[in-house]
């Protein structure tokens, strides 16, 4: 299965912008990177996803290298509400998100 | 429009019981996949349904069945529970079997055997 790391947790102050790194050095070609997190007690929600060029949408950024072997999400302005796990996941051709164990993000007022 | 809705949302059973967990796919959303998510863990992908069919399996023993009915809502049964069963239960939903197709995920149904 197309693996990810990420580290366990970080932490932001509010307000302030947030870098979240993923690495996955054996994804393929044509894997898809996508974004969730997870708030207590919900499901995972949807926040970007992105094949080769960076991706902009309403809820954040998403930075991938050159040799796609990692990718960043970036929360511009990280706000109380942004606290949750964080899962960087590869989406294969075949249909299957493999999730690992997220980075638990912690924003400070 | 309705999202991703899973029933029951909690649930106890006993050892080596049977148990039935229900999906209804987000409206227009045709394949659906299973997760189980034990505490503090990421979900561990289970199995995926699209036309009716699992295409798609994750590392789990054959006591973790399926189901896709026509109107595209699902069902996950497991056999013989055991106490490493109890973990929360997640449904996804997607609008095409493509892996640029995000998923979208009910809240889960929480099991706990004992």
């Amino acid at each position: 299965d197309a693996k990810t790391t990420q580290p366990n947790s970080m932490e932001s102050n509010e307000e302030e912008p947030v870098h979240l790194p993923c690495n996955h050095s054996t994804i393929s070609g044509t894997d898809y990177i996508h974004w969730y997190r997870q708030l207590p007690s919900q499901g995972p929600e949807y926040v970007i996803h992105g094949l080769t060029s960076n991706v902009n949408n309403r809820m954040a950024s998403l930075a991938i290298a050159e040799d796609r072997k990692s990718s960043t999400l970036i929360l511009h302005r990280a706000t109380l509400r942004d606290a949750a796990v964080y899962y960087c996941i590869l989406s294969t051709n075949a249909g299957k998100s493999t999730f690992g164990d997220g980075t638990t993000l912690t924003v400070k007022p | 429009d309705a999202g991703v809705t899973q029933s029951p949302t909690h649930l106890i059973k006993t050892r080596g019981q049977q148990v039935t967990l229900r999906c209804s796919p987000k409206s227009g959303h045709d394949t659906v996949s299973w997760y189980q998510q034990a505490l503090g863990q990421g979900p561990q992908f289970i199995f995926q349904y699209y036309e009716e069919e699992e295409r798609q399996r994750g590392n789990f023993p054959d006591r973790f069945s399926g189901h896709q009915f026509p109107n595209y809502s699902s069902e996950l049964n497991v056999n013989a529970l055991l106490l490493g069963d109890s973990a929360l239960y997640l449904c996804a939903s997607s609008l095409l079997f493509l892996p640029n197709s995000p998923l979208h995920f009910g809240n889960g149904t929480r099991l706990t055997v004992t």
